[in-house]
């Protein structure tokens, strides 16, 4: 069965400051795909990035990079020169071939709080 | 362009009432969901359809019942609600650039009491 796995429930950090989201995943398919959301406190949930099974390189996108370490099943978030409107909670969420075909698997959730 | 929108934003429901969640998107896209969250979860699949005209089940689908109205939108009934069912409701259709990205609407609070 496929899973996400998201340990840290909350994590702190100051303005300016790198943080790791870490998100590790769990498949027998040979291909899938992994995402990141972002949900404020407002209730949205904000697409951040995308890494397919098979890309070569790790993908980014701003201050959003994704570290794919495909032997160890990790999928982890970086987020470069933390701001407050950072602080939020954040989903890793896998594509699987679930019964949905499509649909996404999500961890449990990371809380990130910036702080100044 | 609005992306996904929900109706309502917000409901307040007694136990055995029935509602419809509403849902649109504007991205034409095929695949759309329905997903709840509850509190100190991530979200759970309910229902999906891949296409216009049909629909199939996901992790959650109990006391739920789906239509694909057509290509835009995707509603969500609760025919008898229990309080089990108060939750945060998303829909999300899926597309992009790599065509596996779910886009999601702003989520319907959901109270049953």
């Amino acid at each position: 069965a496929q899973k996400i796995t998201q340990t840290q429930p909350g994590m702190f950090v100051q303005e300016k400051e790198a943080v790791t989201l870490d998100c590790t995943y769990d498949t027998s398919d040979p291909s899938y795909g992994l995402f990141w959301y972002k949900q404020p406190s407002s209730g949205e949930m904000i697409f951040l990035i995308y890494q397919g099974s098979y890309d070569q390189q790790n993908a980014t996108e701003g201050r959003y990079s994704l570290n794919f370490q495909k032997a160890r099943k990790s999928a982890n978030l970086v987020i470069s020169a933390s701001q407050l409107g950072d602080s939020a909670m954040y989903f890793c969420a896998m594509r699987g071939h679930n019964q949905a075909g499509t649909a996404l698997i999500f961890g449990k959730g990371t809380t990130l709080s910036v702080s100044s | 362009n609005a992306g996904v929108t929900q109706t309502p934003k917000f409901q307040v429901l007694k136990t055995g009432q029935s509602m419809t969640l509403q849902c649109a998107q504007d991205m034409n896209h095929n695949s759309m969901y329905w997903y709840r969250q509850d509190p100190g979860m991530g979200l759970r699949l309910i229902y999906y359809s891949a296409s216009e005209g049909t629909t199939d089940k996901g992790e959650v689908p109990n006391g739920y019942n789906v239509s694909r109205l057509n290509k835009r939108e995707f509603s969500l009934r609760l025919e008898s609600a229990a309080p089990s069912q108060t939750s945060v409701y998303f829909c999300a259709s899926r597309g992009g650039i790599h065509q596996e990205t779910q886009y999601f609407g702003p989520g319907t609070r959901l109270l049953v009491l």
